[in-house]
């Protein structure tokens, strides 16, 4: 069955770099999208960027100078990268493929 | 960006009640394509989201038929015709017309 399992350093300290992988089961990643979403804690869902089937990419246009996604289709796995982080980036991070298949979501904490 | 104007924010129902979510669109989400890519998750408290209905009123596999979309150009409405417990939650819209894809706010649904 599809499944998408996000994971993480937890801690991230004031300006340096996340780094969050997506590994996926159940389906080709040469033949579906893969999103990467936020939620920062008790407020709403953010699109931040998605690595299509054919490897190309989108960003949200107020996250694009600091995100890069990337993938590894022989380790079934997505990237994100984002730098500069700050503590308004704290929140849990969650991948999915076209909204219908989620991770369970990874939690990020921005602090020094 | 498109935004998604969500109304109500918060929303209280009986169980067995019908209530209707508005979603409303800065821009027409009718895709050179033909298809309007507006869909409804359901996010219930601690969980991932969930995938409710797609492309304005298509029911995802394994949704209860009590829910229900419809709409079109930049105004969207779910509606659930009978609350039930587990329907509790927040509601989002999001759009996958325009990059970015960006949610709506959200709207609580709570008990009376």
């Amino acid at each position: 069955q599809v499944q998408l399992t996000e994971s993480g350093p937890g801690l991230v300290h004031p300006s340096e770099t996340l780094s969050l992988t997506c590994t996926v089961s159940g389906f080709s990643l040469t033949g579906y999208s893969v999103y990467w979403v936020r939620q920062p804690s008790g407020k709403g869902l953010e699109w931040m960027g998605r690595m299509r089937y054919n490897g190309d990419t989108s960003y949200n246009s107020a996250l694009k100078s600091r995100l890069s996604i990337s993938r590894d289709t022989s380790k079934n796995q997505v990237f994100l990268k984002m730098n500069s982080l700050q503590t308004d980036d704290t929140g849990t991070y969650y991948c999915t493929r076209g909204f219908a298949y989620w991770g369970q979501g990874t939690l990020v904490t921005v602090s020094s | 960006d498109v935004v998604l104007t969500q109304t109500p924010p918060t929303l209280s129902a009986t169980i067995g009640q019908s209530v209707s979510i508005s979603c409303r669109s800065s821009q027409s989400l009718l895709h050179s394509n033909g298809n309007t890519y507006l869909h409804w998750l359901l996010q219930r408290p601690g969980q991932s989201p969930q995938l409710l209905i797609y492309s304005v009123s298509r029911l995802e596999s394994g949704v209860p038929n009590r829910f229900s979309g419809s709409g079109s150009g930049t105004d969207f409405t779910l509606k659930i015709s009978g609350v039930e417990a587990e329907d509790l939650g927040v509601y989002y819209c999001v759009q996958g017309t325009h990059a970015p894809w960006t949610f709506g706010g959200g709207t609580k649904l709570e008990l009376k």
